[in-house]
């Protein structure tokens, strides 16, 4: 039990639609990552949050945007989804300016494009 | 650009036996290496934490060494139990990413009873 949730668990969507994912952070952890997990594949970083901006993002187009809230729960958004979308969205929180802070995962969100 | 390799890529050993998970990593500044273990379908649970001054963690029968100078990370658990099935991923973090970690592509392993 890492205190971190994600919803929704499992969701098929039709290429070219749009997706919301939604993450809830362990308690006080102000920073929230967001990684894709393509089958058989390590977790890929998408972009970082810390205090509602964004400060770090990986290799991924603009149609993946973010979200965080002041209670520092999080969205992650794909727009015109594409069929190598699908994957296994992982929702990471920890506490950030510490010196070896943990970092917890939720159990992701299983997104099937088709 | 961190590359992070892990080695063997998959694993089948008897109960019981002792066992070692390779990580290597290229860019030696790092701020800590995590080592995950992921069951099936499921999210990321994490094990040990080694700080980048810090030589090896414990927990259990897990214990985690690093030499950051070398690149190099091993997992090793003992008395290997079927439970211990799943697959086995190291992250690194570097010292100007703020909490991006990057990962391997795993090591998937199997304990027959």
């Amino acid at each position: 039990e890492t205190g971190v949730t994600q919803s929704p668990t499992h969701l098929i969507k039709t290429r070219g639609q749009q997706v919301t994912l939604r993450c809830s952070s362990q308690s006080g952890h102000n920073t929230v990552s967001w990684y894709q997990q393509a089958l058989g594949q390590g977790p890929q970083f998408i972009f970082q949050y810390y205090r509602e901006e964004e400060n770090g993002r990986g290799n991924f187009p603009p149609r993946f945007s973010g979200l965080q809230f002041p209670n520092y729960s999080s969205e992650l958004n794909v727009n015109a989804l594409e069929l190598d979308d699908s994957a296994l969205y992982l929702c990471a929180s920890s506490l950030s300016g510490g010196g070896g802070n943990t970092i917890y995962f939720g159990e992701g969100s299983w997104l099937t494009v088709v | 650009k961190q590359e992070v390799t892990q080695i063997p890529a998959a694993l089948s050993v008897p109960e019981g036996e002792n066992l070692v998970l390779n990580c290597s990593f290229t860019d030696s500044a790092i701020y800590n290496l995590q080592w995950f273990r992921q069951d099936p379908g499921k999210g990321l649970t994490s094990l040990l934490l080694i700080q980048s001054s810090q030589r090896e963690q414990t927990s259990g029968r897990l214990n985690a060494s690093l030499d950051k100078s070398s690149g190099r990370s091993t997992l090793y658990i003992a008395a290997s139990q079927p439970g211990d099935s799943a697959t086995y991923l190291c992250a690194v973090r570097q010292e100007t990413s703020g909490s991006r970690l990057t990962f391997g592509e795993g090591t998937q392993l199997t304990v027959n009873p």
